[in-house]
């Protein structure tokens, strides 16, 4: 079973509220990544955790705040979000990611619109 | 860094035609080359890769190439179909810790 599952599939908010997006695998894996893909575009990386420590943050405002309460699960924390905040957010995971040439694996993603 | 050159970036071909996309890399150091494909609304999925140690894979109609010399990778994809349609993300990862994703080539295939 190769499957990232991310829920949920839609979210619509407004700037001033506060949601979760959440992620799920059952692969084993220790590592889960937040990125995010605006349209036409490749994902860009968000957050890194590694054995449950978040090992890389790419500069990402502080309105989004990563959690990683066990190996299996990963969240993201929005709050107070910008319009051009709207994206689809993705959910990946793979081995171990230490040496960063483990395949990712990609959840479905969550359509994000803020209003 | 990792710097990863996509072309072209739109693709048409008629069904049963084969279509070839390119990426070049700059970072001599990296060894793990993956290729996803993204359909409209769904997230990318691993379609094949390869690592620096062979220069080619293939899977059914799939197949992809390395030339570590000349920093290039290619995807082949043979008797395309309908649902080849897709946009597809080559990445380049190992001299950096995170993978670096090309723009995408989004193919269109004719039935």
């Amino acid at each position: 079973d190769t499957e990232v599952t991310q829920t949920p599939k839609h979210l619509v908010m407004g700037m001033t509220n506060k949601k979760s997006l959440k992620c799920e695998q059952h692969m084993g894996h220790r590592a889960m990544y937040w990125y995010k893909q605006k349209a036409k575009k490749p994902p860009e990386l968000m957050f890194v955790y590694s054995y449950e420590k978040l090992s890389i943050n790419e500069s990402v405002p502080s309105r989004f705040s990563p959690e990683c309460p066990n190996s299996s699960l990963l969240n993201l924390h929005l709050h107070a979000l910008q319009p051009e905040d709207s994206a689809l957010y993705l959910c990946a995971s793979s081995q171990d990611g230490v040496q960063g040439t483990d395949t990712q694996y990609f959840g479905p993603g969550t359509r994000l619109t803020v209003l | 860094g990792e710097n990863v050159e996509q072309h072209p970036s739109t693709l048409s071909v008629q069904e049963g035609d084969s279509a070839v996309i390119k990426c070049t890399y700059s970072d001599s150091a990296s060894n793990y080359f993956p290729w996803y494909k993204q359909e409209l609304g769904k997230g990318p999925q691993l379609i094949i890769d390869i690592r620096s140690n062979v220069g080619e894979k293939k899977d059914q109609r799939i197949a992809v190439t390395l030339n570590k010399t000349a920093k290039h990778f290619s995807l082949h994809i043979t008797e395309t179909q309908p649902e080849d349609s897709a946009v597809y993300f080559c990445a380049a990862s190992g001299g950096s810790y995170i993978p670096t994703f090309g723009r995408g080539t989004s193919l269109i295939v004719h039935p």
